[in-house]
């Protein structure tokens, strides 16, 4: 089936303006991950959700940043007055669920990179 | 301290030869699990390799090994027989404990550059 995909591919934006990146994961995957991966870095954890509920937002990294899962499938990462430093590629990943080896595999999308000027 | 650390920022390999890109953790949880992943230009995350830290036989998985030395907190990948279409960063991940939903945590990658 179609693997995880990511909307916008790129955005650019103006310093304290409001954007919302949108993630569809593999159907039928009930774990969501948001990361962002700056440049020359690896990417860095910021919300996981189990089904609708945000399970671990400990990787968000101000009040800014907001990211909702209403009916436990698409997501959306929201981020209010936006910065340059916030510049980076989001991705988004799932996986089938919790437990095991295998179905706890992790898988990305194509990220959507963030520019703001 | 750095959970996962890659300490070659490039590799250069021909085609057709192997490569070990090298990869060290650091974790007091005995329960983990370690991952590769490769980053084309495209800039998808591509998964390639798992090894959990009770497995007691490394990881395969087609052209894609992992030499896992738990002793030494080593998760080295080796790519047989190199092919230019591998030419894209790789990142080590480790994923802690065994509680659902745990986030994985990145090295800084390895850029791989393949030559005819």
């Amino acid at each position: 089936g179609a693997g995880v995909s990511q909307t916008p591919s790129n955005k650019v934006t103006e310093k304290g303006k409001y954007v919302e990146l949108r993630c569809d994961p593999i159907s039928g995957h009930t774990a969501l991950y948001w990361y962002r991966q700056s440049l020359g870095q690896g990417p860095e954890f910021l919300i996981y959700f189990q089904g609708t509920g945000a399970a671990d937002d400990s990787g968000l990294p101000n009040d800014r940043f907001f990211a909702v899962r209403p009916e436990g499938s698409v997501s959306t990462l929201k981020i209010q007055r936006t910065e340059r430093g916030d510049s980076a590629v989001y991705l988004c990943a799932s996986a089938s669920g919790p437990s095991g080896r295998k179905t706890d595999t992790q898988y990305f999308g194509p990220g959507t990179r963030l520019t703001v000027l | 301290a750095q959970k996962i650390t890659q300490t070659q920022p490039g590799m250069f390999v021909q085609e057709k030869e192997a490569v070990t890109l090298d990869c060290t953790y650091d974790t007091s949880d005995p329960s983990y699990g370690l991952f590769w992943y490769k980053q084309p230009s495209s800039g998808e995350m591509i998964f390639l390799i798992y090894q959990g830290s009770y497995d007691q036989q490394n990881a395969t998985e087609g052209r894609y090994s992992l030499n896992f030395q738990k002793a030494r907190k080593s998760a080295n990948l080796v790519i047989s027989a190199s092919q230019l279409g591998d030419s894209a960063m790789y990142f080590c991940a480790m994923r802690e404990g065994q509680q659902a939903g745990t986030a994985l945590i990145f090295g800084k990658g390895t850029t791989l550059s393949v030559s005819s």
